[in-house]
């Protein structure tokens, strides 16, 4: 069935340093890969996402990447501050049904 | 716009009760999924539905009943609660159209003992 893996499970940064999250998909009919943040007894939210037409997507400090060859999708944080402390979490759906599959999450702390 | 409601937020249930985890967005989204959050395994979905009337299984669906009558509301039903379903769940909703982007509701927390 389809999958999502996620890489590291944890990752500990200090502040101004880069955080990177990898994520690989089974499903090659995905085309829509979304990354949530999730802060300790809240709710996921969508930080950034990126479709399959697209191979690169920026928003601030933060960016996605995406190879669809490979089925690797990463996100990428620069500049971290503390309060880029959670839980995040890649996913691999198709827009046509918007089911989503997510990954394990990633717990990143950075370190003031 | 009230967004992504559900209720209750705690429930503790004994084994073998069922009960409703109620789900509702007032956006007129047509997308609604259910998932389920425990520690370490991330978000599994339960079950979506891409419109009223049209549902569909996810990665975990066994034990979950659910419905969509109308745009507005997505209903879970736990038919014989157990022990493995001590989690914590999460309603979704997604315009599917122009974004795909889900809007997750504030999670119910359930134990069952």
């Amino acid at each position: 069935g389809e999958n999502v893996e996620q890489h590291p499970s944890t990752l500990s940064v200090q502040e101004g340093d880069s955080a990177v999250i990898k994520c690989t998909y089974s499903d090659s009919a995905s085309n829509y890969f979304p990354w949530y943040k999730q802060e300790l007894g809240k709710r996921p939210q969508l930080i950034i996402d990126i479709r399959s037409n697209v191979g690169e997507k920026k928003d601030q400090r933060i960016a996605v990447t995406l190879n669809k060859t490979a089925k690797h999708f990463s996100l990428h944080i620069t500049e971290t501050q503390p309060e880029d402390s959670a839980v995040y979490f890649c996913a691999a759906g198709t827009g046509a049904t918007n089911k989503l599959i997510f990954g394990t999450g990633t717990l990143l702390a950075v370190q003031p | 716009n009230a967004g992504v409601t559900q209720t209750p937020k705690f429930q503790v249930l004994k084994t073998g009760q069922s009960m409703t985890l109620q789900c509702a967005q007032d956006m007129n989204h047509e997308y609604m999924s259910w998932y389920r959050q425990d520690p370490g395994m991330g978000l599994r979905l339960i079950h979506y539905s891409v419109g009223a009337g049209i549902t569909d299984q996810g990665e975990v669906p066994n034990g979950y009943n659910v419905s969509r009558s109308t745009t507005e509301d997505f209903p879970l039903r736990l038919l014989s609660a157990a022990p493995s379903q001590t989690s914590v769940y999460f309603c979704a909703s997604s315009p599917g159209v122009l974004t795909y982007e889900q809007y997750f509701g504030p999670g119910t927390r359930l134990t069952v003992t």
